[in-house]
């Protein structure tokens, strides 16, 4: 399989539950990215992580986990939502080289809150 | 702070048209690079082009071509002879460059997307 993969590609979880979303690139990339997309308004970052380590967080609330074990995979880990965090999340990644940056995205999960 | 401004909320027309997207982008950078995505209902962002801030040429490839105008900080996307498949949502964005103790990193501003519907 190549390019950005990301599982599941549905979600919907109660307020009270705890899942993760899981992203995997398959392009030998060095820098992942979670990034939400709401309704009507612009993808906003979420999360950086460059070789492994978090080069990022864009205030983004403690309820939203993100775990980054290798280059290859980054997880996000979901603990009592809110219904206003329902969106489509969205991982990408990019090889990390100085000049190269175009950003793959993988095909995104949409989350339900209820 | 980077900007990225894509006036357009909505255009719809009819396939064999042609259609062009602007994009209109601000940054006080002097090296930066400018892309545009698709977003088609499917979901996934679909990388289309990029340009560094340096090369002014326009890009041609099949039905679809930009023009990259510094002087207006415009970076246009035309189709021509739409088709239905090109219906989406169209995102132009803009990488600014971020030093950390990591060395370079670059992040992306993206603009609030054009959607495209193109009619049988």
């Amino acid at each position: 399989e190549t390019g950005v993969t990301q599982t599941p590609r549905h979600l919907v979880m109660g307020m009270t539950n705890k899942k993760s979303l899981k992203c995997e690139q398959h392009l030998g990339h060095n820098a992942m990215y979670w990034y939400k997309q709401s309704a009507k308004k612009p993808l906003e970052l979420m999360f950086v992580y460059s070789l492994e380590e978090r080069v990022e967080n864009n205030s983004v609330p403690s309820r939203f986990s993100p775990e980054c074990p290798n280059s290859s995979h980054l997880f996000l880990h979901l603990h009592t939502l809110q219904p206003e965090d329902s969106a489509l999340y969205l991982c990408a990644s990019r090889t990390g080289l100085a000049g190269t940056d175009t950003q793959y995205f993988g095909p995104g999960t949409r989350l339900t809150v209820l | 702070a980077q900007k990225v401004t894509q006036a357009q909320t909505e255009i719809s027309v009819v396939e064999k048209e042609d259609v062009t997207l602007d994009c209109v982008y601000e940054t006080r950078d002097t090296t930066y690079y400018l892309f545009w995505y698709k977003q088609p209902p499917s979901g996934e962002l679909v990388f289309l082009i990029r340009r560094n801030s340096f090369d002014e040429q326009n890009e041609i490839s099949g039905r679809y071509s930009w023009n990259f105008q510094k002087s207006t900080s415009s970076f246009n996307f035309t189709i021509t002879a739409s088709q239905v498949v090109d219906s989406a949502v169209y995102f132009c964005a803009l990488s600014e460059a971020r030093l950390n103790s990591g060395g370079s990193n670059y992040k992306l501003t993206f603009g609030k997307g054009t959607l495209l519907t193109v009619n049988p």
